[in-house]
């Protein structure tokens, strides 16, 4: 059955520091979102990209964060100068279409020091 | 702002009995609604979705029954298992909302005992 898959799962960064968080999108979706989970706290909406742009983003999306889908199978969220409360789990989704189910991989826990 | 809440933290059901777990929102606009399973250190899994022209979804064990009056949503899983403990989470979303981004409640943690 095919999966959303992310990696790496667990990644440790200074405060600062730029990261990179890459996803594979179920191959014949078209739709591909960012959500993250601080710790204890509900999943949180961050982006959602087609067409090779941004569609949404939330408050959360500011200026640091970034998308991109360099080629036909990745999309990668990126984090300029990560901060301290960007320690989350991040989870990128996909889906077929605008309304459909959206997909989600197993999460990449960031931890930012 | 929590436009879609799930006020009980935590659910235990016996083996074999009904779970019933509830969702209620705030926003109006929201016209499709689902139901998501996860497991510790995994991302969520769909189980059932609903659309607001229907009142009810099922799915095998689950059944998703919408009541748009009263902006409230349960998820029901008879019988239940115990490979069904897990957290349950309520999302929706808003026609009108172009990114389609899903508004999530906090989670229900579902222990089924044996």
């Amino acid at each position: 059955e095919p999966e959303v898959t992310q990696t790496p799962s667990h990644q440790v960064t200074q405060m600062g520091q730029e990261v990179i968080l890459r996803c594979v999108p179920i191959s014949n979706h078209l739709y591909f979102y960012w959500y993250r989970q601080i710790l204890g706290q509900k999943v949180e909406f961050l982006v959602s990209f087609y067409n090779n742009e941004i569609s949404e983003k939330s408050e959360i999306f500011d200026d640091q964060f970034s998308v991109e889908r360099p080629d036909g199978s990745n999309f990668t969220l990126k984090i300029r100068s990560t901060k301290l409360e960007d320690s989350a789990m991040y989870f990128c989704a996909s889906s077929a279409g605008g309304r459909e189910t959206q997909y989600f991989g197993p999460g990449t826990r960031l931890l930012v020091l | 702002d929590q436009q879609v809440k799930q006020n009980s933290p935590s659910l235990s059901v016996q083996e074999g009995r009904i779970s019933i777990l509830n969702c209620d929102y705030t926003n109006s606009m929201f016209d499709y609604f689902l139901w998501y399973k996860k497991y510790p250190a995994e991302g969520p899994t769909f189980l059932i979705s609903i659309s607001s022209i229907k009142d009810k979804n099922e799915d095998g064990r689950f059944t998703v029954f919408l009541n748009k009056s009263a902006k409230h949503l349960s998820l029901h899983i008879v019988p239940s298992q115990p490979g069904d403990s897990a957290v349950y989470f309520c999302a929706a979303s808003a026609r009108w909302n172009s990114g389609y981004a899903l508004n999530f409640g906090k989670g229900t943690s579902l222990l089924v005992t044996p």
